[in-house]
């Protein structure tokens, strides 16, 4: 049982370029999530999809957009990075009502 | 809106000293809260999470009463050890809004 798996585990773009960033659960969860992590701020929520088939923004959804692909995968994808999207990302499942939330390893994603 | 305050790291205590990390919140309504634990490297592991007011969370001899009156959910263990250092993350989840405070890094001397 895998859990939440992540990739890539390392990431270095230029300006500019566009990436997705893979994320794919097999507990069966309703719900996934992406957050970003950087010093001092704790996590964001980028985006959230409740159910396979609905996407939502979350707190920080600006520059990056979001796919549920079927209800095991949900791919985030910067169409074109940039320097202040330098940060760790995490993504997360969890059933619905609010159970508690399963987090992946994490993406540190560098753009220069 | 929601959010999450939490006491600034970094916190380093000696072994078998007693812990409190500080958190209070802000929200609409009747949020969950989470305490969540980071080890070097890894994703977030929820430690502890309680639903409604008066309820305490506990795990792994860590202890969090949810405190609508104060707005608090803060941690607390009795006697630490070196395998907690780590660092820490208070959270609330009202609906589908997800906020989590900055986090304060553990580190406990032998």
């Amino acid at each position: 049982n895998a859990g939440v798996t992540q990739t890539p585990k390392f990431q270095v773009l230029k300006t500019g370029q566009s990436m997705t960033l893979q994320c794919a659960q097999d507990m069966n969860h309703n719900s996934m999530y992406w957050y970003r992590q950087d010093p001092g701020m704790g996590l964001r929520l980028i985006y959230y999809s409740a159910s396979e088939g609905t996407t939502d923004k979350g707190e920080v959804p600006n520059g990056y957009n979001v796919s549920r692909l079927n209800k095991r995968e949900f791919s985030l994808r910067l169409e074109s990075a940039a320097p202040s999207q330098t940060s760790v990302y995490f993504c997360a499942s969890s059933l619905s009502p609010p159970y508690e939330q399963y987090f992946g390893p994490g993406t540190r994603l560098t753009v220069t | 809106g929601n959010s999450v305050t939490q006491m600034e790291g970094p916190v380093t205590l000696s072994e078998e000293a007693f812990l409190t990390i500080n958190c209070t919140y802000t929200a609409t309504g009747y949020p969950s809260l989470f305490w969540y634990v980071q080890y070097p490297g890894e994703g977030l592991q929820l430690l502890l999470k309680a639903t409604k007011a008066d309820d305490k969370g506990s795990n792994k001899g860590f202890e969090a009463t949810y405190r609508k009156e104060t707005t608090s959910f803060h941690l607390e263990k009795g006697s630490v050890q070196v395998s907690d250092s780590a660092v820490y993350f208070c959270a609330l989840k009202n609906n589908n809004d997800m906020r989590f405070g900055a986090g304060t890094r553990l580190t406990v001397k032998p």
